[in-house]
Formats: C-alpha cells, structure tokens, sequence
C-alpha cells in the first residue's frame, strides 16, 4: 500500500529564516505530487506540482519554492519566511499512471511564523 | 475562473439523520468529482471519488452527480458524531496537468 510522509509536524521559525519542508511517498512509482496551504479558516491553496523529476509549476507568485529531486520527494522551501507564510502545509500525491486521478494528503505540517 | 460552491455551514443534524451536503462547479468540462473529510486540525482524507452521472454508494455515503445541473451532493446516512468535520468538494478536469479545484468547505455538525 500506498503511505505519504511530511515532516515536521509543528514548526515555529521567526520572520527571515529559511524553510524546508519535505514530503515522500512510498509504494508508488511517477505519482503526482502536489503542494497546498491551507490558512486559518480558509480553504486549500494550491501552490506548486510536480509530473515528474524536476518538473515543477507553480500556482502562486511567492517567496516559495519547491524542488524534486526523486521521483518520490517533493521539497518546500524558503529562504526568507514572512508573516503571511504561517498555515497548515500539505503534501499530496495522486496516482495519475492508474488513471485514477484522486489526491491523498500527508498528515501536513503547521508552520508559525512569529 | 473554475469555481467549486459550497455552503460554509454549520450544518447541524440530529444523530441517526441523513446529512446531505452540496456542491456546484463552474466548469462545464470537468470529469472528476471527489469529497473529502477533514477533522479539526487533521489533513483532508478521500472518503468518495465520482466520475458518471448518478449515485454511488459507499456504506453510509452515497455521492451524486448531475453534470447537466454542475451539482454534486453527498448524502451520509445514519449520521453518527464522529461524522462531525468538514467536508471538502473537489473537481477536475481530464488531463493530467489538470488542478483539482476545492470548495472551501462545509462544516457538518452532528447533534448527540
């Protein structure tokens, strides 16, 4: 079976130090893999996917960037956190080569920016 | 601009009712149809994926679809509290670099 792991859970970093966030699934092979954001009391934000190694688009203009070095790690990074940064991370992959097109989230990370 | 609707809630039902939970789309091309579950602080979980007109049922879930009307609907019946969450819809279209657009939510609250 198919799991999906992020890591941290919880995270608090003050305004202007970086960020990694990393996220892998296992017991697939070419998923797609999906970051969102999800803040206080509003809904899903999709912010970058990935088809592929290296295969990367994003959403939304941002201090955000996201990378993949593997086929199945999709990285989140900043260099320089903003307040407006805060929220409830999500990592998602979607076994597209099954020609099933549902997304199956990580169990996310909160991030706090103070 | 795709665009998935939905009622922001609470919805309040008495335990052991039918909770019907609704959702409209603006894109008349998409093809897949999802509803997810969330608990407060927990990431979203698929519970039901749906891609034809009609019902489909899952246990005490049943999805509908109406592509001609944009709407889709879950109904779970024999409501139980642990139903309480919020309940996210979500659509697609057919490609792969197609994004799933999800509606902000409607939190479910079930009545002990």
């Amino acid at each position: 079976s198919q799991t999906i792991h992020q890591w941290p859970a919880t995270l608090v970093q003050p305004v202007g130090s970086p960020l990694s966030l990393e996220c892998t699934v296992e017991g697939t092979s070419n998923p797609n893999l999906y970051w969102y954001r999800q803040a206080a009391g509003r809904g899903l934000q999709l912010l970058f996917y990935s088809v592929g190694i290296g295969q990367i688009s994003s959403e939304v203009p941002q201090n955000l960037s996201a990378s993949r070095p593997q086929d199945r790690q999709f990285i989140l990074s900043s260099k320089k956190l903003l307040l407006s940064d805060s929220g409830f991370y999500l990592c998602a992959w979607s076994p597209w080569d099954r020609g099933a097109y549902e997304q199956y989230f990580g169990p996310g990370t909160r991030l706090t920016v103070t | 601009q795709k665009e998935v609707e939905q009622n922001s809630g609470p919805l309040s039902v008495p335990e052991g009712a039918i909770a019907s939970l609704n959702c409209t789309y603006s894109d008349r091309g998409s093809q897949s149809f999802f509803w997810y579950r969330q608990y407060s602080g927990k990431s979203p979980e698929l519970i039901m994926s749906i891609y034809s007109n009609g019902d489909k049922e899952d246990g005490r879930f049943t999805a509908q679809l109406n592509k001609a009307s944009q709407y889709v609907s879950l109904l779970i019946r024999d409501s139980q509290p642990s139903d309480s969450a919020t309940y996210l819809c979500a659509v697609m279209g057919g490609n792969r670099d197609d994004k799933i657009i999800f509606g902000k939510g409607t939190r479910l609250h079930i009545l002990p």
